[in-house]
């Protein structure tokens, strides 16, 4: 995961939004996903975003891709105590043969 | 429709011994990958299968991984021998193709300790 970063601990209340932000360095990524992962679990496909686009929309989640900056977030309206888990961060692009390279994962713990 | 399957879900085993996990992908996934999860970091790919041949096995050590999906549905991982290193989540993932725009499912995965 050298190629993507994230930071690594979020604590939020109980009802505010959380904002997960991603780094990556390929350039020619065309996928990025968010994945979340419950304790004991494997991960979870929450969201993906092609590469032309810089928002998408679904329910309680908001995904905002700046592709000059190579920064892509994940914000979760409404945060409940059902959302803590890490947060994987992951892109594919011809600089890694298509490969998910997926980031260290965030720690987001909600609070009531 | 139902998930990837994997199991066992815990393995304990001394180091130097062997340990083999198993996979079942999601019913019509060509595509099949395992992927090694240290504590603390992201899935590493260790392995890619389309069908029953192997696509990528660049990361994988060789000299005590390997793996193989005989039918081009289930799969199996092996590690001979074990080392201390090897302390991980091993993932299984699959999806409808390898295409870039086809993303991956995961399974629960496979927590081995070595001691």
């Amino acid at each position: 995961g050298e190629d993507v970063e994230q930071s690594l601990f979020l604590s939020v209340r109980e009802g505010d939004s959380s904002v997960i932000n991603c780094t990556y360095t390929d350039s020619s990524s065309t996928y990025l996903y968010w994945y979340k992962q419950e304790p004991g679990a494997g991960l979870q496909l929450l969201t993906y975003i092609f590469s032309n686009m810089d928002m998408k929309q679904d329910q309680r989640l908001t995904v905002l891709l700046n592709k000059k900056d190579k920064h892509l977030s994940l914000r979760i309206a409404d945060t409940q105590t059902g959302d803590s888990a890490i947060y994987f961060c992951a892109e594919r692009g011809v600089f890694n043969d298509y490969k998910l390279s997926f980031g260290a994962g965030t720690t987001v713990t909600v609070r009531a | 429709e139902a998930g990837v399957a994997q199991s066992p879900r815990y393995k304990i085993i001394e180091k130097r011994q062997s340990v083999a996990f198993w996979c079942n992908p999601i019913s019509g996934h060509a595509t099949l990958y395992w992927y090694q999860q240290i504590l603390g970091q992201g899935p590493k790919l260790l392995i890619q299968f389309q069908n029953n041949g192997v696509v990528d096995d660049s990361q994988l050590p060789k000299d005590r991984f390997s793996a193989e999906r005989l039918k081009g549905v289930d799969s199996t991982l092996k590690i001979q021998p074990a080392k201390l290193e090897d302390s991980a989540v091993y993932l299984c993932a699959s999806s409808a193709t390898g295409q870039s725009n086809q993303p991956q499912h995961f399974g629960d995965g496979t927590r081995l300790s070595i001691l």
